[in-house]
């Protein structure tokens, strides 16, 4: 059960796209169609953006998008604004009734 | 409104037990997958352990396997944590987590509580 490596930091002007990724191995990213992302503002729970690599929960704005290929999932915030400054976290089923986490990224909206 | 409240942290010395709680409203409890998450103070996010609703599938992360149990009590729409043999790493905020599906095979938490505080005194 090892974390999922993710960028400690990530950054980018209003308006503009970012993409954050996560990279696992085969018996976790690449082996499932079971990866999940999570925006967390400082001292707040996280909340749910993405799951199963591309479906969005109801209220999440289209702005945020998941995609896979490989080993790697990845999370792509259009049209950045202020309020998306949080870290970001995936996670994925890695087997055997086991999750793991990324160890997540700070979004920096310059 | 779903609804997820943790209680049962405090401080406890090394060795030690405690035992968790989350009480759930607002959602069918016995349909879902729960989960167990933590954040020691200013790190990232570490799946403890998680059942899926009828408790036949459950899993812990290698850091707790053999000293924390996970269990549920669809009746009274509550999920617990019995932690054993407390360590100082396992300081932390423990979030209880709703799934969106029954199972745990498709982990994707989209309710949490604000959890409650464990911080373990060697």
């Amino acid at each position: 059960q090892s974390a999922l490596t993710q960028p400690p930091s990530a950054s980018g002007s209003p308006g503009q796209s970012v993409t954050i990724s996560c990279t696992g191995t085969s018996s976790d990213v690449g082996g499932y169609n079971s990866v999940s992302w999570y925006q967390q503002h400082p001292g707040k729970a996280p909340k749910l953006l993405i799951y199963d690599v591309t479906k969005r929960p109801a209220g999440v704005p289209d702005r945020f998008s998941g995609s896979k290929s490989g080993n790697t999932a990845s999370l792509t915030v259009s049209g950045l604004q202020t309020d998306d400054e949080a870290d970001y976290y995936c996670n994925s089923y890695a087997g055997s009734n086991s999750v793991v986490f990324g160890g997540g990224t700070k979004l920096t909206v310059l | 409104e779903v609804q997820l409240v943790e209680s049962g942290g405090g401080l406890i010395q090394a060795g030690r037990s405690l035992r968790l709680s989350c009480a759930a409203s607002g959602f069918t409890f016995e349909n879902y997958a729960m989960h167990w998450v933590r954040q020691a103070p200013g790190r990232g996010l570490e799946w403890v352990s998680g059942l899926n609703w009828k408790s036949e599938r459950i899993g812990y992360a290698d850091s707790v396997k053999g000293r924390f149990t996970i269990s549920r009590d669809n009746a009274k729409n509550s999920l617990f944590l019995q932690m054993n043999s407390l360590r100082d790493e396992d300081t932390a905020l423990y979030y209880c987590a709703k799934d969106v599906d029954a199972s745990i095979g498709t982990p994707s938490m989209d309710a949490w509580g604000q959890g409650t505080s464990v911080t373990v005194s060697s």
